[in-house]
């Protein structure tokens, strides 16, 4: 079984700072992973993934995160925060293996200062 | 980019009316799938299909029922709707790899 624990159900920034959301998984099984936006009255849109390969993957907007398998991370990060960040993030996370459903934290929203 | 469509957007219904909210997408994904998010909640997996005349229930209990027929259209349906059924209910595919699209969702309130 997998589970997600995202620290923090807020966070607040100011433009131009870095932005750190963070991600503990839970996994039996080698993960995959993944971090989603939600815009209000939307569904989510995919940031970024982590299946296989290099540890620090790039999404879109300037997001990054990285898997670290020793403290079960997958925090996403982006250098410098814009206003268009403010959203709601979800963090999620599936086996590698047999069924394919995802299971998600329960969210930060980030507010940015102007 | 994968185009998938929810209607209604919003929906607000008296309680006891049947109600079926539509998810198309054509992408030609086999599997999809329906969330239940009330706000500022996580997302539940409610019900999810792995192609055609395939559907299984989620790791959260629902009175809602779905159908698969074709591969693009799983349409989600409450016989009866009450209060306890207010919420957003989001449906998303995918082709594999896990990685899942989702679409707008459906704003449910019953009064």
């Amino acid at each position: 079984a997998q589970s997600v624990t995202q620290l923090g159900s807020h966070v607040s920034v100011s433009e131009g700072a870095l932005v750190l959301l963070r991600c503990n998984y839970s996994s039996s099984v080698p993960p995959y992973l993944f971090w989603y936006v939600q815009y209000p009255n939307q569904g989510l849109q995919l940031l970024l993934k982590y299946t296989t390969g290099a540890t620090l993957v790039k999404g879109i907007n300037g997001f990054e995160a990285e898997f670290k398998k020793s403290e079960t991370s997958f925090h996403l990060t982006k250098p410098s925060a814009h206003m268009s960040d403010a959203a709601e993030y979800f963090c999620a996370v599936s086996a590698n293996f047999g069924n394919e459903k995802l299971t998600f934290g329960t969210g930060t929203r980030l507010t940015i200062i102007p | 980019e994968a185009d998938i469509y929810q209607t209604p957007r919003y929906l607000v219904i008296g309680t006891g009316k049947k109600i079926t909210l539509e998810c198309s997408q054509t992408m030609g994904h086999d599997k999809m799938y329906w969330y239940q998010q009330d706000p500022g909640m996580e997302l539940h997996l409610i019900h999810y299909s792995y192609g055609v005349n395939s559907t299984e229930k989620g790791d959260l209990s629902s009175e809602s029922t779905v159908s698969r027929i074709r591969t693009e259209h799983f349409p989600l349906t409450l016989e009866s709707a009450r209060p306890s059924h207010t919420s957003q209910y989001l449906c998303a595919s995918s082709a594999g790899l896990r990685e899942q699209y989702f679409g707008p969702g459906t704003r449910l309130t019953v009064t």
